[in-house]
């Protein structure tokens, strides 16, 4: 199995530019999620999904939009970039909601100017 | 929403020596407790975690305790080795949403 995979790897983007962030895993997990990593911030919940077709926001969910439309796959897409957008950006699942053990992909580091 | 503070945000210690690291939550709905480990640009890892039915769990050098009632629950290393070096987030969970902590960065001296 190759886990959690994300991609691209790093991303510079102008301002207003969007874009999409690539995860998939193939562990057949039901909930998977986005994270934001920032220095001194931890990681925060942009949007999750507990199944296909079932998405729902988390703490920071402004200016990112997310689908579902396969167990496998969980686009994040920029609709506009912001500097404050700049971030590393984790992808992450487990078997299922409630407790279970999140895996995390590689991550990607976007940098917008 | 949830809100989650950790404590201390670096932490020096010895080789062998013990390390603490403390982390409250606000949410009574809460019910799970992650620990991540997360080493200079990797991803985070879970190393130990407890649910709110279990006081305490331990895993070989790590162990995790938690007492709801005061709503806190910490991390424990003990003979700390180099290669714990890094940034441990804890984090609370409602089975929906995850909040982490800020991190603590543990640096273990040889």
């Amino acid at each position: 199995n190759a886990g959690v995979t994300q991609t691209p790897k790093f991303q510079v983007l102008k301002t207003g530019q969007s874009m999409t962030l690539q995860c998939a895993q193939d562990m057949n997990h039901e909930y998977m999620s986005w994270y934001r990593q920032d220095p001194g911030m931890g990681l925060r919940l942009i949007h999750y999904s507990v199944g296909a077709g079932i998405t729902d926001q988390g703490e920071v969910p402004n200016g990112y939009n997310v689908s579902r439309s396969t167990t496998e796959d969980f686009p994040l897409r920029l609709l506009s970039a912001a500097p404050s957008q700049t971030s590393v950006y984790f992808c992450a699942s487990s078997y299922r909601r409630g407790g279970e053990t999140q895996y995390f992909g590689p991550g990607t580091r976007l940098l917008v100017l | 929403g949830e809100n989650v503070e950790q404590h201390p945000s670096t932490l020096s210690v010895q080789e062998g020596d013990s390390a603490v690291i403390k982390c409250t939550y606000s949410d009574s709905a809460s019910n799970y407790f992650p620990w991540y480990k997360q080493e200079l640009g990797k991803r985070p890892q879970l190393i130990i975690d407890i649910r709110s039915n279990v006081g305490e769990k331990k895993d070989q050098r790590i162990a995790v305790t938690l007492n709801k009632t005061a709503k806190h629950f910490s991390l424990h290393i003990t003979e700390t080795q180099p290669e714990d070096s890094a940034v441990y987030f804890c984090a609370a969970s409602n089975g929906n949403q995850f909040y982490f902590g800020t991190g603590t960065s543990l640096t273990v001296i040889p």
